[in-house]
């Protein structure tokens, strides 16, 4: 199965900076790869596919870049309902792979 | 609008067989466009992909559950169900179902329900 190393595993931050979480996948995974945002007894939330594709309803401080194994999600300034838990997810091939999380909480 | 719904019947003994359904409302499970899967999250191990399935019955499971697990679907009753036997204290964690067009993410997920497995 394809590893997905994700880091930081937790950051704190305040309103309005910029935040960046990385992923790398053990081999090359195209451009195969979301990310979503959950918050304490939710579900995870589509936040970017494909790498870089904006899903629908998403606000466009988000942004997704990378390809091959390299990939990273950027919030361009962190907002109060930001504060929550980040995974990415491979989705090249079965077995689907997740990240191990990125808690971002308040500096 | 889609929604999704995991039912099942409660707690789980060791060595028994978990069973839960995700009743699929505002969409068929008929859908050649879509995928159906079941994904959980415990404390432990984070978010783990269980598998999926395909209209046709065609199944995808992922290797450390592939002897355990069965996903099927009744599309008379438009839900498909996840069965996984012979659990362990591993397998308590929250099972979400989940909705998917491949190639576009996992937008569309149940609110998830909590699996406990003890004596």
């Amino acid at each position: 199965a394809i590893q997905v190393t994700q880091s930081p595993s937790s950051l704190s931050a305040s309103v309005g900076d910029r935040v960046t979480i990385t992923c790398r996948a053990s081999q090359g995974i195209r451009n195969a790869l979301g990310w979503y945002q959950q918050k304490p007894g939710e579900a995870p939330k589509l936040l970017i596919y494909a790498a870089s594709s904006l899903q629908s309803g998403v606000p466009s401080r988000f942004s997704g870049s990378g390809s091959g194994t390299d990939f990273t999600l950027t919030i361009s300034s962190l907002q109060p309902g930001d504060f929550a838990t980040y995974y990415c997810l491979q989705d090249f091939n079965y077995p689907w792979t997740f990240g191990q999380g990125t808690r971002v909480d308040i500096k | 609008q889609l929604q999704l719904q995991e039912s099942g019947p409660g707690p789980v003994k060791p060595s028994e067989t978990l069973s839960l359904t995700c009743i699929v409302s505002g969409g068929s499970v008929s859908s050649v466009s879509h995928y159906w899967g079941w994904i959980r999250q415990s404390p432990g191990t984070g978010l783990e992909w269980i598998g999926s399935i395909y209209f046709g019955g065609t199944t995808y499971y992922n290797p450390s559950l592939k002897s355990r697990v069965s996903i099927s679907m009744d599309t008379s009753k438009n839900h498909f169900s996840l069965r996984l036997t012979s659990v362990t204290g591993a397998d308590t964690a929250v099972y979400f179902c989940v909705r998917y067009f491949y190639g576009s993410g996992i937008p569309d997920w149940g609110p998830g329900t909590l699996v406990t497995v003890s004596s």
